[in-house]
């Protein structure tokens, strides 16, 4: 089924660990983008990527790293984890006219 | 900066009453105003857009949203309210600052009692 694919759903960490959660699309989008989605805030930018090999940061990037080296993938690194991290996020992406974007049902990422 | 709010955390409406979830917006030029809805443990679902043209848009569902540009609105509709309609519903505006990625409201939660 095409659409956008995050790895892994669920995932708790120690503080001070790191990981990457894992974002796949096959829909050949230019942009893609990861959210995170706390209580009373609404999704919130941390990074985004408008292609291959272009990345630029958004609301909130501090602690988070991405890289895209395929037009399919766009992993987003956990460099140090801090409970400040423990949120639900989001991948998505869109066609290049940017007009409408398909999500990714989420990574639920509690940090202790 | 752009800025959405949804100034209802939770909304509560009778089976078959029609509904309105309400967001206003604040933008530097034209906007571009969406509808998402989330079920729970689900990711984002697209529900309707304006971009430009009438001010009443159509979108999946059932669901209509009413374009008013002097009262910076987008308020969500739909004349008869499911229960299967119960979720969180968020509205978001594109922002050209963050290559045209959206800034959301905070989200609305819709209950339709039965």
């Amino acid at each position: 089924n095409a659409g956008v694919t995050q790895t892994p759903k669920f995932q708790v960490l120690k503080t001070g660990q790191s990981m990457t959660l894992q974002c796949a699309q096959d829909m050949n989008h230019e942009y893609m983008s990861w959210y995170r989605q706390d209580p009373g805030m609404g999704l919130r930018l941390i990074h985004y990527s408008v292609g291959a090999g272009i990345t630029d940061q958004g609301e909130v990037p501090n602690g988070y790293n991405v890289s895209r080296s395929t037009t399919e993938d766009f992993p987003l690194r956990l460099l140090s984890a801090a409970p400040s991290q423990t949120s639900v996020y989001f991948c998505a992406s869109s066609d290049d006219r940017g007009s409408t974007y398909t999500f990714g049902s989420g990574t639920r990422l509690t940090v202790v | 900066a752009q800025s959405v709010a949804q100034p209802e955390d939770q909304v509560n409406v009778a089976e078959g009453n029609p509904l309105t979830v309400k967001c206003t917006y604040s933008v530097s030029g034209n906007p571009y105003l969406f509808w998402y809805v989330q079920y729970p443990n689900r990711g984002l679902q697209f529900l309707l857009k304006y971009i430009t043209g009438d001010n009443l848009v159509k979108g999946s569902y059932g669901f209509e949203a009413e374009f008013n540009k002097s009262q910076t609105s987008f308020h969500l509709k739909k004349p008869s309210a499911l229960v299967s309609d119960s979720a969180l519903y968020f509205c978001a505006v594109r922002d050209p600052h963050y290559g045209q990625n959206f800034v959301f409201g905070p989200g609305t939660r819709l209950s339709v009692l039965p």
